[in-house]
């Protein structure tokens, strides 16, 4: 079975603190996208990256792909309150159309 | 900007009903999925279909569930004898391919509540 660990679970920071959320695992992703959910809605998309090494910055968060392919980080600078949510990692093989999804990071900004 | 949508947001039903959960994918898109998530679990895939075929479904889309593209826009899940361990937000997501590279875009869910 696939897995994708993400880490931590949990986590509880004062705004304007910088944070990063991973996600790893032993196995080899074509693509691994990051998705946010709010609580009774569905995820939303937050990027996709694709090419071993890749970073991609959206305003605040940057995301990184690994260069072997197998784990992604998020990275938050100066956390507002606007970023708390569930940030989920899913990733995708090539050998099929499911998605494998990580557990989630809770993350709550304090003001 | 195009979306996925999904009907109802929310269904109560009793143990042994049947339950049809309503998806509209987005327009261009020719691919479609289902997945579950269990109150506090992982999400979980459990079908995706194309060309009006399930292409691969998972351990949990046993015969209890079907799938069907009715018209040119709706996509529903059908539960035909649900359970109470069936209780889960069900999302319904689409993509223009199959390419591992490409997005799967998820609409709102329907939370599913068995009593």
């Amino acid at each position: 079975t696939q897995l994708l660990e993400q880490s931590p679970q949990f986590l509880s920071i004062q705004e304007g603190e910088n944070l990063t959320v991973y996600c790893n695992s032993s196995s080899v992703f074509s693509s691994l996208q990051w998705y946010r959910q709010e609580p009774g809605e569905g995820p939303v998309l937050l990027v996709t990256v694709v090419t071993g090494g890749e970073v991609k910055k959206l305003k605040r968060l940057t995301f990184q792909f690994g260069d072997a392919r197998k784990d992604s980080s998020l990275h938050i600078t100066a956390a507002q309150p606007g970023d708390t949510g569930l940030y989920l990692c899913a990733g995708a093989r090539d050998s099929n159309y499911q998605l494998i999804w990580g557990a989630g990071t809770k993350l709550i900004i304090k003001p | 900007e195009p979306e996925v949508t999904q009907t109802p947001s929310h269904q109560v039903t009793q143990m042994g009903q049947e339950v049809i959960l309503r998806c509209v994918p987005i327009s261009n898109h020719l691919y479609f999925y289902w997945y579950r998530q269990i109150l506090g679990q992982k999400v979980e895939f459990l079908v995706s279909f194309y060309n009006n075929e399930i292409s691969e479904k998972s351990e949990i889309f046993d015969d209890q569930f079907s799938v069907e593209r009715p018209d040119g826009s709706n996509f529903t899940l059908k539960i035909r004898s649900t359970k109470l361990e069936d209780s889960a937000m069900y999302f319904c997501a689409s993509s223009e391919t199959t390419l591992s590279t490409d997005t799967q875009y998820f609409g709102p869910g329907t939370r599913l509540t068995v009593l």
